[in-house]
């Protein structure tokens, strides 16, 4: 079946650690990934995406790191800031299908 | 850098009456999107829109909805006779190429009461 999972609803972090999300998915057919961002009231904003032909892509303070072994991704950021608060989804591409499979989003709190 | 925009940001309705989500995808994008969120729930997708057809639709996506390209320009979302249950975040999404990243505008608010 088609399903996006993560792992914990919420997490919160100190300013200035590191932030892991995680997130697993069901269909193994599916070669493309993308991690989104949303803050209160805003439209997902893109972050950073991989395709299954990489185990790891790394953008301005993020990493994304997949495990098509065990159909598990995940998102980290580096030295987290205020801003960094949000909830963040994965979001699966389903080929074929042309749509976005969401995960149930990941809370993160940075505390001062 | 260019963006979707949607508009209205918020809109109140009452049930059975008809609304008009609009959209303005990214200029160069070919592939069109609709999703929605209740509150507190993930994003679902409910329809793509390729060369001027629907691609793909969720089961969400029944008769009383449609879209409808009618320019160079808009993309909208028509729920014909809306339901308390389609009471949610409306986001608008569009891409280059199928297997691009999709960008997702603001949203629109809708409340069915």
């Amino acid at each position: 079946g088609e399903s996006v999972g993560l792992h914990l609803p919420t997490l919160s972090v100190q300013e200035g650690d590191n932030s892991i999300i995680n997130c697993a998915y069901s269909n193994s057919a599916s070669d493309y990934f993308i991690w989104y961002k949303q803050e209160s009231g805003k439209g997902p904003q893109f972050i950073i995406d991989i395709r299954s032909n990489m185990d790891k892509r790394q953008g301005q303070r993020v990493t994304v790191l997949l495990n098509k072994t065990v159909k598990h991704l995940s998102l980290q950021i580096a030295a987290t800031q205020p801003g960094d608060s949000a909830v963040y989804f994965c979001a699966e591409f389903i080929q074929g299908a042309q749509k976005l499979v969401f995960g149930q989003g990941t809370r993160l709190t940075i505390n001062p | 850098e260019p963006e979707v925009t949607q508009t209205p940001s918020h809109q109140v309705t009452q049930m059975g009456q008809e609304v008009i989500l609009r959209c303005v995808p990214i200029s160069n994008h070919l592939y069109f999107y609709w999703y929605r969120q209740i509150l507190g729930q993930k994003v679902e997708f409910l329809v793509s829109f390729y060369n001027n057809e629907i691609s793909e639709k969720s089961e969400i996506f029944d008769d009383q909805f449609s879209v409808e390209r009618p320019d160079g320009s808009n993309f909208t979302l028509k729920i014909r006779s809306t339901k308390l249950e389609d009471s949610a975040m409306y986001f608008c999404a569009s891409s280059w190429t199928e297997q691009e990243t999709q960008y997702f505008g603001p949203g629109t608010r809708l409340l069915v009461l």
